[in-house]
Order: C-alpha cells, then structure tokens, then sequence
C-alpha cells in the first residue's frame, strides 16, 4: 500500500519555541491531507484539514494562528507548533486519503514534549 | 457521519478467531462502514471497509447484519501481534471534507499467548 511519512518521529523542545512537523507521501500525490491530536489513552482527535493550493480548515476549538498548516505541493503538508507549551505535548498524526479514497494512509506520528 | 459504539476492550487467545462487535444504528443508505487499528505508539492502519455485503481481504473479514445497523469485524487467527485499538468509523463517500474520519475510543483487543 502507499506510505505516509512523518519527520521527525520525536521531538523535545523548550516551552515558547515553534516546532514543525512534516508528512509527506511518499508514492501517492495527495491533495488533501488530515492532521490529528492524540493524547495519552485518547483517541484521535482531528485537529485540521490540509488542502494544497489553499487555506487549511480547522476544526472547532484548534487554533489556527497557534497550529500552522502549509500544504505547498502535492506531497508535503507540515504542521508549525507555534509557541509550543506543555500542554501541547501529545502524539501528532497524519494522514492522506488514497486515489479512490476507499482508505487513508496513516503515518506513524510525531511524538512532541514540550518541556 | 454515524456515531458508532463498541465495547472498551476484549480478549482473544492466540491462534482463535477473535470477533469485534461494533453497533452503528443511525447509519444512512451511503455510508460505508471502516475498520481501522492502532498498535501502541504507531498510526493506524486500514484493514478493510463495506457497505452491505459481507467483506474479506487478507487482513479480516467484515459481516455486516441486513438491516447495516451493526457489523462484526473478524481476525479469523488472531495473533500476539494483532493487539491493538480496533476502530470502527462509519462515513459517507463524498468530496472534500467529508474523507475526514471520526474516530471514537475503539475496542482495545488483547490477545493472549
């Protein structure tokens, strides 16, 4: 199946700093891509929708001007942390749907500490 | 997107069949329904989807009731390495947003040397 990567795969940073986060697909273009918040024993949460070309959709309650999406081609969407505090820390997914959109590709995350 | 219910967790011995309920009564005439899994600390992964005809790949099989108010997803041999959160998210077919998935909090399933 396609492959979803993320970069990096952890990341400590100090409290105040910006952090970004890359996804990327590696064999499939995807004009769309989802970023999603999970935090320890929680499910998914769904943070925003990425889309190539245009403004980022959030979802009620994120913030848009503290989580910076850029999805600049085809295969790259990235997500800027901005002001990261510890409450921020939490495990940082992507995911992009197949051509046919019967499935999504899902990469194996960004575990972010902000200390 | 239909809201989904299944049970917090089950256990399953290695090597038997391990059946995962999951209810979905609201579902509409054109949402599919989805198995995903998440193995600890990884993204999840697709297994596999239907509408209302029973499914298999080489993952699990799906069987879904007549009325598409609950489907059951089945490892057929589960094995030590098939302990995950199994999620099942029902969701329309449509452009856009709507490729978006829900998840809700999934059944953690065990299996058990």
């Amino acid at each position: 199946g396609a492959v979803v990567s993320q970069h990096p795969s952890w990341v400590i940073c100090k409290s105040g700093t910006s952090v970004k986060i890359e996804c990327r697909s590696l064999d499939f273009q995807a004009t769309t891509m989802f970023w999603y918040r999970q935090f320890p024993k929680q499910s998914l949460m769904l943070m925003a929708t990425s889309n190539e070309g245009s403004k980022a959709t959030y979802e009620q309650g994120v913030e848009k001007d503290k989580f910076l999406i850029n999805h600049a081609s085809l295969t790259l969407s990235t997500l800027t942390v901005t002001s990261a505090h510890p409450e921020d820390s939490s495990f940082y997914i992507c995911s992009a749907p197949s051509r046919g959109n019967n499935e999504q590709f899902f990469g194996p995350g960004t575990r972010l500490t902000v200390l | 997107d239909a809201k989904t219910t299944q049970p917090t967790s089950m256990d399953c011995a290695e090597g038997r069949a391990a059946n995962l309920p999951c209810n979905h009564s609201t579902i509409s005439g054109n949402e599919y329904v989805y198995w995903y899994r998440q193995i600890h600390s990884q993204g999840p992964q697709y297994i596999i989807h239907g509408l209302k005809n029973n499914e298999t790949n080489e993952m699990a099989s799906l069987i879904i009731t007549e009325d598409r108010k609950s489907s059951t997803l089945i490892l057929p041999h589960a094995t030590l390495r098939d302990t995950a959160v199994y999620y099942c998210i029902v969701r329309g077919h449509l452009r856009g947003s709507n490729y978006k998935l829900t998840f809700g909090k999934g059944t953690l399933l065990t299996v058990n040397p």
